[in-house]
C-alpha cells in the first residue's frame, strides 16, 4: 500500500512561475526525501529533510515538513522547461530500512 | 565519483524464464536496496542488503531473491517470470547501519516479459 500521496497528481505551469507540490503520509517518520524522475528513468535525489527539521533549501528548491500534519511540500522557484518531470516523496518510518513512495506529481513546465 | 550503476539498461525475457539484474553502489556506500516501479506508479520496496545479508524484505514472493557481494555490489534474481513482472527495476545505495541517510538511485533496468 502507498504511504505517501502527492498532490496534485499533475501540474502544468509557465516557465518562470513557481511550482508547489505536496506530500501527505500516514505514519511517523525518521526522514522524508524528495526525488525527480524524468520519463521513466532513474530517480534523482533532490533533498532529505529529517523529522526534527521544519525547512530546508537547496538552490531553487524549498522543502517544508510539518510532522503534526504528516505533510511536506516542495517548492520549485522560477521554474524552467528542464524541471519537467515526475516528483516523488519517500518516507522512512522508524524501525524500518525501506522508503515508501507516493504516486508522484507530474510537473510540466511550458516554455 | 561514479554514482549508482545498473546493468543491463533494457531486457526482454519470456514468461517462465529467469533474470539477473546487477547494481554497483555509489562509492563509499555499503547498503543496496531494490525497488520495482510499474508504469505510472511509485517505486515499491523489494528488499535491502547490508553486510551481505538481506536486512528487510517487502511484500514480494520468493521468486525474487538477491545477493550482495563483499565489494557491496548486488544482484536481483527473478525466477519463473510472469507478465506482471514487467517494470522498471531500480537499485538504491546508501551508507550506514541506521538506514536514516540519503538514498541514491541508479538509472534502472527496464524489464519486459513477453
Amino acid at each position: 500500500s502507498q504511504q505517501g500521496e502527492e498532490d496534485p497528481q499533475a501540474l502544468s505551469i509557465q516557465e518562470g512561475e513557481n511550482a508547489t507540490m505536496n506530500c501527505s503520509y500516514k505514519t511517523s517518520i525518521n526522514n522524508l526525501q524528495w526525488y525527480r524522475q524524468n520519463s521513466g528513468r532513474g530517480l534523482v535525489h533532490l533533498i532529505l529533510i529529517r523529522s526534527n527539521e521544519r525547512e530546508k533549501h537547496s538552490g531553487r528548491l524549498r522543502v517544508t515538513l510539518d510532522t503534526s500534519k504528516k505533510s511536506s511540500s516542495l517548492l520549485i522557484t522560477a521554474s524552467r522547461a528542464a524541471d519537467t518531470a515526475s516528483y516523488f516523496c519517500a518516507t522512512a518510518p522508524p524501525g524500518t530500512y525501506k522508503y515508501i513512495f507516493g504516486t508522484g506529481t507530474r510537473l510540466k513546465v511550458l516554455a | 565519483d561514479a554514482g549508482v550503476t545498473q546493468s543491463p539498461t533494457h531486457l526482454i525475457k519470456t514468461r517462465g524464464q529467469q533474470v539477473t539484474l546487477r547494481c554497483s553502489p555509489k562509492s563509499g556506500h555499503d547498503t543496496v536496496s531494490w525497488y520495482q516501479q510499474a508504469l505510472g506508479q511509485g517505486p515499491q520496496f523489494i528488499f535491502q542488503y547490508y553486510e551481505e545479508e538481506e536486512r528487510q524484505r517487502g511484500n514480494f514472493p520468493d521468486r525474487f531473491s538477491g545477493h550482495q557481494f563483499p565489494n557491496y555490489s548486488s544482484e536481483l534474481n527473478v525466477n519463473a517470470l510472469l507478465l506482471g513482472d514487467s517494470a522498471l527495476y531500480l537499485c538504491a545505495s546508501s551508507f550506514g547501519r541506521s538506514g536514516n541517510t540519503e538514498a541514491f538511485f541508479g538509472q534502472g533496468t527496464r524489464l519486459t516479459v513477453v
